[in-house]
């Protein structure tokens, strides 16, 4: 069965640095999503993306965030000068408003 | 007003029973309703999709949508304690808006 791919599954990073959160969607999927849920929060949209560009984002992703297709299968998330806050898991996911969308089995970010 | 509300739980039932999991939402507009299922640090994973009023089979589980209430619904038959997780209620309008997501367990 089609799966979306993260990596990494953890990321231990300073505060202030940049991370970059990767994921590789299904291949036949044209929508994108990037998710965070905070532990014991619930899942909170970022950004959805179609055609290269950004679609829709939340009011969380501020300019802080950034996101890419640098190649034809690659999705990332780039947060610049990371907080503490920005502690939680980060799912990607692909798929559509009809048929749903399939995540991927995350990165847990942790910013020390 | 919350766009999609849960009861949190935890709702606890034994082995072999039927578990009830409510969901209501704001927007009247929402196209599209959801349940996923994630155990704990692990990623949502799609179970039911419906669309239209009514209710909607596959295997153990049943999905309820009354749009005029603004609810959604999702029954488990026969219980399993590998059932046990949190169940998430999800609506899509432009995007995928989640609930807070109900705890079941089931006891053996």
């Amino acid at each position: 069965e089609p799966e979306v791919t993260q990596t990494p599954s953890h990321q231990v990073t300073q505060m202030g640095q940049e991370v970059i959160l990767r994921c590789v969607p299904i291949s036949n999927h044209l929508y994108f999503y990037w998710y965070r849920q905070i532990l014991g929060q619930k899942v909170e949209f970022l950004v959805s993306f179609y055609n290269n560009e950004i679609s829709e984002k939340s009011e969380i992703f501020d300019d802080q965030f950034s996101v890419e297709r640098p190649d034809g299968s690659n999705f990332t998330l780039k947060i610049r000068s990371t907080k503490l806050e920005d502690s939680a898991m980060y799912f990607c996911a692909s798929g559509s408003s009809n048929y749903g969308y399939t995540f991927g089995s995350g990165t847990r970010l942790t910013v020390v | 007003q919350k766009e999609v509300e849960q009861n949190s739980g935890p709702l606890s039932v034994p082995e072999g029973a039927i578990a009830s999991l409510n969901c209501t939402y704001s927007d009247r507009v929402s196209q599209s309703f959801f349940w996923y299922r994630q155990y704990s640090g692990k990623s949502p994973e799609l179970i039911m999709s419906i669309y239209s009023n009514g209710d909607k089979e596959d295997g153990r589980f049943t999905a309820q949508l009354n749009k005029a209430s603004q609810y959604v619904s999702l029954l488990i038959r026969d219980s399993q304690p590998s059932d046990s997780a949190t169940y998430l209620c999800a609506v899509i309008r432009s995007t995928l808006t989640f609930g807070k997501g109900t705890m079941l367990l089931v006891s053996p």
